[in-house]
């Protein structure tokens, strides 16, 4: 079936561990975006790509890092993680970051960091 | 700064209407869009306006002025299974989407 696959669906996980939440789309989209979802908050952008080996700051970047080395892949890394990056990570995908389509997402990412 | 405004949680009755608003002010408009999200999954589309009026789709309706910066979504006919959170989110003049922090609709029966 088409779409985006995140893994881990779930994560427990120490403060200062390293940890990549993996995102997959085979949908051949050029734009990739990764979101955080805290409860009472919209969605806010992590980090996105607009295609293969470009990527950028979205509006919470800090602790926080991608790659883009393919269009499939689009992986998000936390180099130390701390408490405050407990959330839902939602990865998505649209065909052009200018397009007027949707955004599709995968099913999140829950982390909990203690 | 840019902002969405929606209310946090509204109730309604199955089979009634109700109507979720959305107010927005961003730094240019390309476009609203509507998201549905049911606990504990991801969002998905319902509708996208970028011209005034009303665009319709089965028991979803979604309205924009953009004089105002607002926007409607009219849901008809309720159902249990429309019980969900209901986001909307404003395409800025960098293409950036920014988004409401959602309406918790609940249905009684």
């Amino acid at each position: 079936i088409a779409g985006i696959t995140q893994a881990p669906t779930s994560q427990i996980l120490a403060a200062g561990r390293r940890m990549t939440l993996r995102c997959t789309q085979d949908m051949r989209h050029n734009a990739m975006y990764w979101y955080r979802q805290d409860l009472g908050l919209g969605l806010r952008l992590i980090h996105y790509s607009n295609t293969a080996g470009t990527t950028g700051k979205g509006e919470v970047p800090d602790g926080y890092s991608v790659s883009r080395a393919n269009t499939d892949d689009f992986p998000l890394t936390l180099a130390s993680a701390v408490p405050s990056q407990t959330s839902v990570y939602f990865c998505a995908s649209s065909i052009t970051s200018g397009s007027t389509g949707e955004l599709f997402f995968g099913e999140g990412s829950r982390l909990t960091v203690l | 700064g840019q902002n969405i405004d929606q209310p946090t949680e509204m109730t309604a009755t199955e089979g009634a209407i109700v109507q979720i608003n959305c107010t927005y002010q961003t730094s240019g408009f390309n476009g609203l869009f509507w998201y549905q999200q049911h606990a504990g999954e991801a969002p998905t589309f319902l509708s996208y306006n970028v011209l005034d009026g009303l665009e319709e789709k089965g028991r979803f309706s979604s309205f924009l002025s953009r004089s105002k910066g607002y926007s409607y979504l009219l849901l008809k006919e309720l159902q249990m299974k429309d019980s969900a959170s209901y986001l909307c989110a404003v395409r800025d003049s960098n293409y950036q989407l920014i988004w409401g922090a959602g309406t918790k609709l609940i249905i009684k029966p």
